[in-house]
């Protein structure tokens, strides 16, 4: 069964540093996903990704937030200077088609800021 | 807003019985996305349904679309202390379609043996 990959599986880092989410989608899907969810609460959307260029992007997903697909594999979030909001589970998710087509989601990136 | 209600929030029951979760909106979904998560793991998917009245069965899991494609429900029968976990809802919406999912706030469900 193929599989989302991300990497690392928990990030600390001190509040003002930057850090980078990393994420292998499915080798044959073409849109792209990250989501969080802070602890207790829901799933929330930050930003889709298709045709190497930012489809959508939630309130969330400001000027601190970048993505990049940089060789057709990895597919990146960075946070350019974290703040103690940013603490939650990041998961990045990937699909062929999102019509009548399911999404497969990483097992996530626990980041904690300090 | 869109917003996707799930209810209920929390649900404990024995072993053997049957029971329903909901999912209801004000907005009409293209389609509508049932996910099963276990602490500390992703959302693992168990269906999506995209027709209005559409009805899919996955073992003793029933799942139905509404007609009006606003509301969707998961059925279990004779739960099992197996089908514990966090069942989430999910719709994509139809205008400005980028495959954004809007997730509900998720049902924690318990089955006691």
């Amino acid at each position: 069964e193929p599989e989302v990959t991300q990497t690392p599986s928990h990030q600390v880092t001190q509040m003002g540093q930057e850090v980078i989410l990393r994420c292998v989608p499915i080798s044959n899907h073409l849109y792209f996903y990250w989501y969080r969810q802070i602890l207790g609460q829901k799933v929330e959307f930050l930003v889709s990704f298709y045709n190497n260029e930012i489809s959508e992007k939630s309130e969330i997903f400001d000027d601190q937030f970048s993505v990049e697909r940089p060789d057709g594999s990895n597919f990146t979030l960075k946070i350019r200077s974290t703040k103690l909001e940013d603490s939650a589970m990041y998961f990045c998710a990937s699909t062929l088609t999102f019509f009548n087509y399911g999404y497969t989601f990483g097992s996530g990136t626990r980041l904690t800021v300090v | 807003t869109q917003l996707l209600e799930q209810s209920p929030q929390f649900l404990s029951i024995q072993e053997g019985e049957n029971l329903t979760v909901y999912c209801n909106s004000s907005s009409v979904f293209s389609s509508l996305q049932w996910y099963r998560q276990e602490p500390g793991e992703g959302p693992v998917l168990l269906v999506t349904v995209v027709t209005g009245g559409e009805v899919k069965k996955l073992k003793r899991l029933t799942f139905q679309f509404g007609d009006a494609r606003k509301d969707s429900s998961l059925h279990i029968t004779a739960a099992q202390p197996g089908d514990t976990g966090l069942y989430l809802c999910a719709g994509t919406l139809g205008s400005g379609n980028t495959g954004k999912l809007i997730f509900g706030q998720g049902t924690t469900l318990q089955v006691k043996p």
